[in-house]
């Protein structure tokens, strides 16, 4: 069993679409981390979480660090969000990650 | 500010060639942990250099190896190449370890073995 899990692995949405992404962790951690990929590989950190919500811009992150789970929304969803969005727990490595959630929004 | 330098973007080495990538952190970093990306795996811990001073390694062979200067700078090093080992590498930089702290990515070097 993956020390991190996401879900789902591939999302189409239309766009204005509320998406939620959900990630789960079965290890101590301190910090949970959001990160963004896109086609080409450069990876972008949109969230680091220790506890409770982020909010930035059309992102919220949420973390409950009791039940290990964290998700990630994207509010009024727009084709420029599409990518790969990947979960990463840091603790005694520095990332451990997700396989990624790949995000399609189509207009 | 200048963010983390990556290079080369680019690589084709041969099997049983050696390579060496580059990372150059945000300037103030201390801390550079390196990433390998395959389409099978994803993305894997390859090691940490915190002050000069590999900190953590993950599950690799010993055919990759790094080390970090005085300026932060960091090199990886593959040696006895495999096809395997085609894949993304990414670097990223903080400023400290031990507490949480924010990671920002290089833009990879994508090498290819052939």
């Amino acid at each position: 069993k993956n020390e991190v899990e996401q879900s789902p692995q591939n999302l189409t949405a239309q766009e204005g679409e509320f998406i939620t992404i959900n990630c789960s962790y079965s290890v101590g951690i301190s910090a949970l981390h959001w990160l963004q990929q896109h086609p080409g590989g450069g990876i972008v950190s949109l969230f680091m979480l220790s506890s409770g919500k982020k909010k930035h811009g059309r992102l919220i992150a949420t973390i409950n660090i009791q039940e290990k789970h964290s998700s990630l929304h994207i509010t009024a969803s727009h084709p420029r969000d599409s990518a790969v969005y990947i979960c990463a727990v840091s603790g005694n490595t520095p990332l451990v990650f997700g396989k990624g959630t790949r995000l399609s929004v189509i207009a | 500010k200048a963010g983390v330098t990556q290079t080369p973007r680019y690589l084709i080495k041969t099997r049983g060639q050696q390579v060496t990538l580059s990372c150059s952190p945000i300037s103030g970093h201390r801390s550079v942990s390196w990433y390998q990306q395959t389409p099978g795996q994803g993305l894997q811990f390859l090691f940490e250099y915190f002050s000069e001073t590999q900190r953590n390694k993950g599950n690799f062979p010993g055919r990759f190896s790094g080390r970090q200067f005085s300026n932060s700078r960091s090199e990886m090093n593959v040696s006895t190449l495999e096809l395997g080992d085609s894949a993304l590498y990414l670097c990223a930089s903080s400023p400290y370890r031990g507490l949480p702290s924010g990671y920002t990515f290089g833009s990879g070097t994508r090498l290819t073995v052939v």
